[in-house]
């Protein structure tokens, strides 16, 4: 399986950009990277997915390294509602259709 | 629309009975997944399935199983329960693209302990 290297912990304080970075050295040209978060005591929740190009949604935005090998999910200005574990998870296109987590990045955010 | 629910919230179950976890969606989606959440650990896969009358293991099955009747319902049956058990059982729905561009849809989970 694609495997996928996260920091265990980061931490920010509110209002400041928090940039969570993700290593897949070994992905495939057709898989997708996909971020979820989830937050305590609550199933995981979806944040963006892309390809190739650099993605941007209300949650947050997605940039992609030109190699494919590395990713970082960027959220703008942090929140208190942000403190959440983050998954970095690439979907395979040849292993039929489903995604393997890691252990994620759990992100800790000061007033 | 409810999403996905899970069903019960929380059980407690002696070494050796059974049970069914049940997960019901109301998106009309093809593709449902069981996950477990070891405490500190992330997700793994137990089964999956691609439609109405399909399902296929994941990383680990061993101990579980599963039925697709139904698009709406993917009951997940622990059969003799072990103390390895205990965990967070996550169950997700999505799409039929095949999750390229679209996401998970997760329930928000039944906490399972077994003594």
């Amino acid at each position: 399986d694609a495997k996928t290297t996260q920091p265990n912990s980061m931490e920010s304080n509110e209002e400041e950009p928090v940039h969570l970075p993700c290593n897949h050295s070994t992905i495939s040209g057709t898989d997708y990277i996909h971020w979820y978060r989830q937050l305590p005591s609550q199933g995981p929740e979806y944040v963006i997915h892309g390809l190739t190009s650099n993605v941007n949604n209300r949650m947050a935005s997605l940039a992609i390294a030109e190699d494919r090998k590395s990713s970082t999910l960027i959220l703008h200005r942090a929140t208190l509602r942000d403190a959440a574990v983050y998954y970095c998870i690439l979907q395979e296109t040849y292993n039929t259709d489903k995604l393997i987590f890691g252990t994620g990045t759990r992100l800790q955010v000061f007033p | 629309n409810a999403g996905v629910t899970q069903t019960p919230k929380f059980r407690i179950l002696k070494i050796g009975q059974s049970m069914t976890l049940q997960c019901t969606q109301d998106m009309n989606h093809n593709y449902m997944y069981w996950y477990r959440q070891d405490p500190g650990m992330g997700l793994k896969l137990i089964y999956y399935s691609v439609g109405a009358g399909i399902t296929d293991k994941g990383e680990v099955p061993n101990g579980y199983n599963v039925s697709r009747s139904t698009t709406e319902d993917f009951p997940l049956r622990l059969e003799l329960a072990a103390p390895s058990q205990t965990s967070v059982y996550f169950c997700a729905s999505s799409p039929d693209d095949r999750l390229r561009n679209s996401p998970l849809h997760f329930g928000n989970g039944t906490r399972l302990t077994v003594t």
